[in-house]
This record gives C-alpha cells, structure tokens and sequence, in this order.
C-alpha cells in the first residue's frame, strides 16, 4: 500500500502564480487534512474534510481552497502564491474519530 | 489561537535519561489526545494515544499521563536513547459539524546525547 501520496515534493513559485497541491489515499479514510509546517509553530491545520464534497476550515485557511474530489483524493490550491505561503505543507487521512492519522511525504514550496 | 499549547520548544535529555513533554489545552470536549513523532525530512508518525476517560497509558518506554481536571497531558520518554531524537507534537481531536478536527501543538524538538 502506498498510504497517503502527495505531489509534488518540491516547487518554487513566483509571487502570483497559482498552484494544486494534490493528495490522495488507498486506505478507504473518510477524514482527510491539509496542514502547514512552520519553525517554531508546529503543524496548523489549513482545511479538513470529513467525505466527499465536504469541506471545513482549519486554523490558517485565508490564501487557500480545497477540493474533496472523491473518497480518494483531497486537493488544496494556491490563487495567488505569497511569500507568506513558503512552507511545508503535509496531507493526513484518518478512517474517522479518535483513530490514527497517516501522513503524507510533505510538499516544500517556496514563493519567491 | 493556540488551541493545544506545548512546551518545551527544545529539549536536551542524556542517553538513559527521562524525556518529559507537556501539552495543555482549553476546549473539554476535545476527546482523543495523540502524541506525534516526526524526523527530519519526513512525514509525523502516530507513536501513542489516549482518551479522556484514562489517567495513564504506556507503550514500552513510552507513557502518556493525562490529567482531566488540570486539562493537561504529557508524554514520557523512559531510558531516552539517541534514536529517539526528533520533533514531537501532541494533539487533540473533536468533532465538529464539518467532521473530525485534529488540532496540534507547536512541536518539542528532542535531543538525546551520549
């Protein structure tokens, strides 16, 4: 089992270029995250969703938009690259509450 | 807003020496409560979990002591060996009406010298 995948590993932007983030999962989760990796701030959750075509807002959701697209697959979109969104963004997958969350490999983006 | 608050930052423990890590948090209908461990250039691995109606669990040398009342939680690091040197976070998770929110602390950088 591949477990969660994310592409692409590395990209640098330019400021104002847009970008798809794309996860996705072959362990059947319901739940699925979108985080950002920061020194010093830990992870902070971007958005989650609970099953296909349903979305919530995490912590840090300005800048960003996602899309359930099926079961599988939790994409998280960049309009309108800022430097204030150079991270490491991580996605996770749990089959539902109070059980592991399994993540992903990380994507480094750097917005110059 | 910090939801969980984590503590230390940083943390330089000798081999054979006990590791703590302190979580804090607000919201009581927070109902899982898992510790994360995470190495350089990888993704954060589930290493122990605990739910509220538990005061301690232990798994080898790792123990989680929770504390309902005070709304605190901490995790053990028992005879701390150098490969256990990494960042760790807690977290906490609830259900919310979009699904189930899993909300982490900053992160405690761990390092275990000989």
């Amino acid at each position: 089992n591949a477990g969660v995948t994310q592409t692409p590993k590395f990209q640098v932007l330019k400021t104002g270029q847009s970008m798809t983030l794309q996860c996705a999962q072959d362990m059947n989760h319901n739940s699925m995250y979108w985080y950002r990796q920061d020194p010093g701030m830990g992870l902070r959750l971007i958005y989650y969703s609970a099953s296909e075509g349903t979305t919530d807002k995490g912590e840090v959701p300005n800048g960003y938009n996602v899309s359930r697209l099926n079961k599988r697959e939790f994409s998280l979109r960049l309009e309108s690259a800022a430097p204030s969104q150079t991270s490491v963004y991580f996605c996770a997958s749990r089959k539902g509450a109070n059980t592991e969350a399994f993540f992903g490999q990380g994507t480094r983006l750097t917005v110059v | 807003q910090q939801q969980v608050k984590q503590s230390p930052q940083s943390l330089i423990v000798q081999k054979g020496g006990i590791s703590i890590i302190n979580c804090a948090y607000e919201n009581t209908a927070f109902d899982y409560f898992p510790w994360y461990q995470q190495f350089p250039g990888k993704g954060p691995a589930l290493l122990i979990a605990i739910r509220p109606d538990v005061s301690e669990k232990k798994e080898g040398r790792f123990t989680i002591s929770f504390n309902k009342s005070a709304k605190q939680f901490s995790l053990h690091i028992m005879d701390s060996q150098p490969g256990d040197s990494a960042t760790y976070f807690c977290a906490a998770s609830i259900e919310t009406g979009g699904g189930n929110k899993l909300t982490f602390g900053t992160g405690t950088q761990l390092k275990v010298e000989l």
